[in-house]
């Protein structure tokens, strides 16, 4: 079964700074999508960045990159130029590549963000 | 264009009770993947629906159950209430045939089991 970790229950930026989130993961599968989700105050669940492991390059959207370590099996999110509206709850997960119906997502514990003003 | 829905969006319960949350999903979308997240922890995945049969399950028992409609809607029934089912309940939903299968969730159905 995948696990994935979370080890920093929370963490906090100076506003237009920029901050790493950290995610590891366990696998013995090669083929695999990774992600990072956003869940502020509303609780519904964003979809902030995806990486597919058979990818070398590692996945950007505008202010959010990641930093993917197949061998090392990380998967970190960079926000840069932080703002207020990022503040929120990050969710790192896992989804299987492999076989039709596969799909379900395997989350981590979270880190809570805050955006100091 | 409506994303996915769910109602309702509280509900109080006591245990031994019986519950049933609903999701409408994303439109153009036939897949329904509903999620447990408890206080502080990340989701947990309980089962998937698709063509009205469900397709994959997680670690949950059998009171929880669930249905798919041939509209692609979906429920969540729960038997049996627990004190520990408290929790915000999550439906995704999804298409075979678009890219990455991405998940669109909703905002979630929070139980509270008293």
């Amino acid at each position: 079964a995948q696990t994935v970790t979370q080890s920093q229950p929370e963490m906090s930026v100076q506003e237009a700074e920029t901050v790493t989130l950290s995610c590891t993961y366990d696998t013995s599968e090669s083929d695999y999508y990774l992600f990072w989700y956003k869940q502020p105050p509303s609780r519904q669940m964003i979809l902030v960045i995806r990486q597919e492991a058979y990818k070398q390059q590692n996945a950007t959207e505008n202010r959010f990159s990641v930093n993917f370590q197949k061998a090392a099996k990380s998967f970190s999110l960079k926000i840069s130029d932080s703002q207020l509206g990022d503040a929120a709850m990050y969710f790192c997960a896992y989804r299987s590549a492999y076989d039709f119906g596969n799909e379900k997502l395997t989350f981590g514990t979270g880190t809570r963000l805050t955006i100091i003003p | 264009d409506a994303g996915v829905t769910q109602s309702p969006t509280h509900l109080i319960k006591t245990r031994g009770q019986q519950v049933t949350l609903r999701c409408s999903p994303k439109s153009g979308h036939d897949t329904v993947s509903w999620y447990q997240q408890a206080l502080g922890q990340g989701p947990q995945f309980i089962f998937q629906y698709y063509e009205e049969e469900e397709r994959q399950r997680g670690n949950f028992p059998d009171r929880f159950s669930g249905h798919q409609f041939p509209n692609y809607s979906s429920e969540l029934n729960v038997n049996a209430l627990l004190l520990g089912d408290s929790a915000l309940y999550l439906c995704a939903s999804s298409s075979d045939f678009s890219s990455y299968n991405e998940q669109f969730f909703g905002p979630g159905t929070r139980l509270t089991v008293l």
